[in-house]
């Protein structure tokens, strides 16, 4: 089973600053099947990004995805106001589906 | 796309619950359809698939077979029937579609709560 560990765990910015998350997967996975979701308190998750770095339908540029391998990155390049929320990576792969812990970017 | 879960509420340990989902907006029978459940305070944790024809229907591990899966195409809908609940179930429930190739989930509901207490 692959695990999905997220960092940090908490991300204090200010608005306009960069906002780098980071997803490393206990073993080497496709980046066809990682995906990044955003939710902001009491709301769903929406999708960010999808097939690592294919930003989803609605998704303003600021956001980009990385990364191969095992290690994957959420970038925001300057933070806006709504964008301070809980970020999650996740995974597909032998018919599991599977979340990172999390990282929150919360305001500094 | 609209995504509609209901049936959520109060429910004592061992006790049984049934979710719904309510689609509308795109072809529901051309989709797979999933629930992701979040238990209070922490992260999102995946439940069950189901691919669009009832094919493939698979379940989380730590579930040990107490959920059911299913779907109704010509209604739009989606259940989920949820047996021996244990305190550990409290959680928001939410249908989310998957993807063209299912893969990742494209559209989520609002989440309907399941509280299990005594």
């Amino acid at each position: 089973e692959i695990v999905l560990t997220q960092s940090p765990g908490t991300l204090s910015l200010s608005p306009g600053e960069r906002a780098t998350l980071s997803c490393r997967a206990s073993q080497i996975i496709s980046d066809s099947f990682l995906a990044w979701y955003q939710q902001k308190p009491g709301q769903a998750p929406r999708l960010l990004m999808y097939g690592a770095s294919s930003r989803a339908s609605g998704i303003p540029d600021r956001f980009s995805g990385s990364g191969s391998g095992s290690d994957f990155t959420l970038n925001i390049s300057g933070l806006e106001p709504e964008d301070f929320a809980v970020y999650y990576c996740q995974h597909f792969g032998n018919s599991r589906w599977t979340f990172g812990q999390g990282t929150k970017v919360e305001v500094k | 796309v609209l995504l509609v879960e209901s049936g959520g509420g109060l429910v004592k340990p061992g006790g049984s619950l049934r979710l719904s989902c309510a689609a509308s907006g795109f072809t529901f029978s051309r989709y797979t359809m999933n629930w992701v459940r979040q238990a209070p305070g922490k992260g999102l944790e995946w439940v069950a698939s189901i691919s669009s024809s009832s094919d493939y229907i698979f379940y989380s591990d730590s579930l040990k077979g107490r959920f059911t899966l299913s779907r109704d195409n010509a209604n739009k809908s989606l259940s989920l029937q949820m047996n021996s609940l244990t305190t550990e179930d409290t959680a928001v429930y939410y249908c989310a579609r998957g993807s063209s190739v299912a893969v990742y989930f494209d559209y989520w509901g609002q989440g309907t709560l399941v509280a299990v207490s005594s």
